[in-house]
């Protein structure tokens, strides 16, 4: 089946870019997702990419996707001290979707 | 109000006990799915469901059941508790076109703890 790896944990500074990255296996996964789980709360959906795109850009927010790396990664600019999150990727299978294990995302002042 | 919403948000009980996790949306999604969060596994299914008649085990579904009451409702069930089922447990929903393509909306989760 489908695996999905992150990196575990990112540190960075206010007012950095933050890149979290993602790898998975699944050639045919149409859609790849980006969500953010904030203390105590359920996951938020950030955004999505298709796979017949190479690049998403949403405010603060770019998606970039490397098709034939499988290579998924997200992008903050000007990373603020409210993005400290964990971050999950997601690709969607036949069926569900196959999550990460999320990339603990710290910002510090 | 929240579209997706898990009752209990927080609950502990002890080894045996039978346990049963509710969740229900007003989103209209057909798509129902039970997941498990545990530190450092990320997000497992457990349970999904396309529609009232569908049912579908996931990746972990031994020890669990579940049951489509209505469209609006799916609860999960821990018929005799043990601690390695300790875990924030979410619910999500999606629309129901074809593939999985659609993106998953979560609850707040249920904060289980089995002694």
């Amino acid at each position: 089946g489908e695996d999905v790896e992150q990196s575990l944990f990112l540190s960075v500074r206010e007012g950095d870019s933050s890149v979290i990255n993602c790898t998975y296996t699944d050639s045919s996964s149409t859609y790849l997702y980006w969500y953010k789980q904030e203390p105590g709360a359920g996951l938020q959906l950030l955004t999505y990419i298709f796979s017949n795109m190479d690049m998403k850009q949403d405010q603060r927010l770019t998606v970039l996707l490397n098709k034939k790396d499988k290579h998924l990664s997200l992008r903050i600019a000007d990373t603020q001290t409210g993005d400290s999150a964990i971050y999950f990727c997601a690709a969607a299978g036949y069926s569900t979707l196959t999550f990460g294990k999320g990339t603990m995302l710290l910002v510090s002042p | 109000d929240a579209d997706v919403t898990q009752t209990p948000r927080n609950r502990i009980t002890k080894t045996g006990k039978r346990i049963m996790l509710e969740c229900s949306q007003t989103k209209g999604h057909d798509r129902m799915y039970w997941y498990r969060q545990d530190p450092g596994l990320g997000l497992r299914l457990i349970y999904y469901s396309f529609d009232v008649k569908d049912i579908n085990k996931g990746e972990i579904s031994d020890g669990y059941s579940v049951s489509r009451q209505a469209q609006a409702k799916f609860s999960l069930s821990l018929e005799s508790a043990i601690p390695n089922q300790t875990a924030l447990y979410f619910c999500a929903t999606s629309e129901g076109q074809g593939h999985s393509n659609q993106p998953q909306h979560f609850g707040d989760g249920t904060r289980l703890s089995i002694l």
